[in-house]
């Protein structure tokens, strides 16, 4: 069975709206977990790195405003998506590593937002 | 993270195995080689990972050359349910907050 579970699997969203996509380690606590965006056909990128009790790590080109990560618990990391456009419609995913050293990474479902 | 380098894509008919080659010649002594599948519209699947050794488990085998500077993912009677987007990745295993840093991986097509 899973061990990263993502809510929701898919979402559809205004424009100018805001939205929140959680990521949960099931049965493990994590103290990192990583967000990525997936465009259809082409491969994952990274976005950040979310750290339990400390500010999110962002890749270079990632708008740490326009995508808000919080990362409150041991196993529950959330990325809200602000004021949404079409642009930012895409497949969101997020892992988190397992273990005292981390050595394997598992991924969510994914969540699929749509911006109309 | 060194960089790997896959071909883009590869068929296989159901039942023989299927030979994933990975590139990663700039690797270094800290890192680890990972693979993962992605079927499509879901999460990457972990497979397997090594850092020198061979690895096998339930899903596939993991070959690694001496000098480290590549590797073959070997699933051994493919089937159809196997088709899917292979990723080999290299990451530094210095901790829990290194990342896994995606190419653009093998597309495996398994046929009849």
């Amino acid at each position: 069975g899973a061990v990263v579970s993502q809510h929701p699997s898919w979402v559809i969203c205004k424009s100018g709206t805001s939205v929140k996509i959680e990521c949960r380690s099931l049965d493990f606590q994590a103290t990192t977990m990583f967000w990525y965006r997936q465009f259809p056909k082409q491969s994952l990128m990274l976005m950040a790195t979310s750290n339990e009790g400390s500010k999110a790590t962002y890749e270079q080109g990632v708008e740490k405003d326009k995508f808000l990560i919080n990362h409150a618990s041991l196993t529950l990391s959330t990325l809200t998506v602000t004021s949404a456009h079409p642009e930012d419609s895409s497949f969101y995913i997020c892992s988190a590593p397992q273990g005292a050293r981390g050595n394997t990474i598992y991924f969510g479902e994914g969540s699929w937002l749509t911006v109309v | 993270d060194a960089k790997t380098t896959q071909p883009p894509s590869m068929d296989c008919a159901e039942g023989r195995a299927a030979n994933l080659p990975c590139n990663h010649s700039t690797i270094s002594g800290n890192e680890y080689v990972y693979w993962y599948r992605q079927i499509h519209s879901q999460g990457p699947q972990y497979i397997i990972h090594g850092l020198k050794n061979n690895e096998t488990n339930e899903m596939a085998s993991l070959i690694i050359t001496e000098d480290r500077k590549s590797s073959t993912l070997i699933l051994p009677h493919a089937t159809l349910r196997d088709t899917a987007v292979y990723y080999c990745i290299v990451r530094d295993r210095t901790g829990t907050a290194s990342k896994l840093t995606f190419g653009t991986g093998t597309r495996l097509q398994v046929t009849l």
